[in-house]
């Protein structure tokens, strides 16, 4: 247990459907992240959230759709999404500090499949 | 932007001997690299990091060296066991003023799949 937290974890939607994934963490952390992970690819940042001000959208498609209502909730709301969608997404969080270590701490991942 | 290049992609090794992986970063700016450890089905976990003004640094089995001029980085893990099987992944990343008014965005290696055989 590393104080990152998702929901669900594992997720089954159609390409019409709405879903949500839902992140929180226990860490007292100021920045969050949402990662996908693909078979055979590497860990793709896709957003980016520093003191719950979005700083980095990674050309992300906008059928992907961040929410961070607090430092300590992160959602990713998901529509219309595409086979390739399907993925492992992963959340993370960290305390950013000016000329200081990062160490991100990842939460165990939604493994999402879109049929 | 910054582009981190892992290799080899997969290396197997026999149990108690040494395994290495090379990673290379394009921005010379950064100055912060993390390596994550991820067993199969689990989340990734840190397991060593370096910073820019060291050389090398060492905890137990696992040696992490950099070298800022070629900009390349690398993990050494000595007298290795089954349970060192996974996926090992570099990572960089630019500290700062800068990077800290905007989140801290640590960009990922492809990933080395290591096979430890008994």
């Amino acid at each position: 247990e590393t104080g990152v937290t998702q929901t669900p974890r594992h997720l089954v939607m159609g390409m019409t459907n709405k879903k949500s994934l839902k992140c929180e963490q226990h860490l007292g952390h100021n920045a969050m992240y949402w990662y996908k992970q693909s078979a055979k690819k590497p860990l793709e940042l896709m957003f980016v959230y520093n003191f719950k001000e979005q700083t980095e959208n990674n050309s992300v498609p906008s059928r992907f759709s961040p929410e961070c209502p607090n430092s300590s909730h992160l959602f990713l709301h998901l529509h219309t999404l595409q086979p390739e969608d399907s993925a492992l997404y992963l959340c993370a969080s960290s305390q950013v500090q000016k000329n200081s270590g990062n160490t991100i701490y990842f939460g165990e991942g939604s493994w999402l499949t879109v049929v | 932007g910054e582009n981190v290049e892992q290799h080899p992609s997969t290396l197997s090794v026999q149990e108690g001997d040494s395994a290495v992986i090379k990673c290379t970063y394009s921005d010379s700016a950064s100055n912060y690299f993390p390596w994550y450890k991820q067993e199969l089905g689990k989340r990734p976990q840190l397991i060593i990091d370096i910073r820019s003004n060291v050389g090398e640094k060492k905890d137990q089995r696992i040696a992490v060296t950099l070298n800022k001029t070629a900009k390349h980085f690398s993990l050494h893990i000595t007298e290795t066991q089954p349970e060192d099987s996974a996926v090992y992944f570099c990572a960089a990343l630019l500290l700062g003023e800068m990077i800290y008014n905007q989140g801290g965005k640590l960009i990922f290696g492809q990933g080395t799949e290591l096979s430890v055989k008994p």
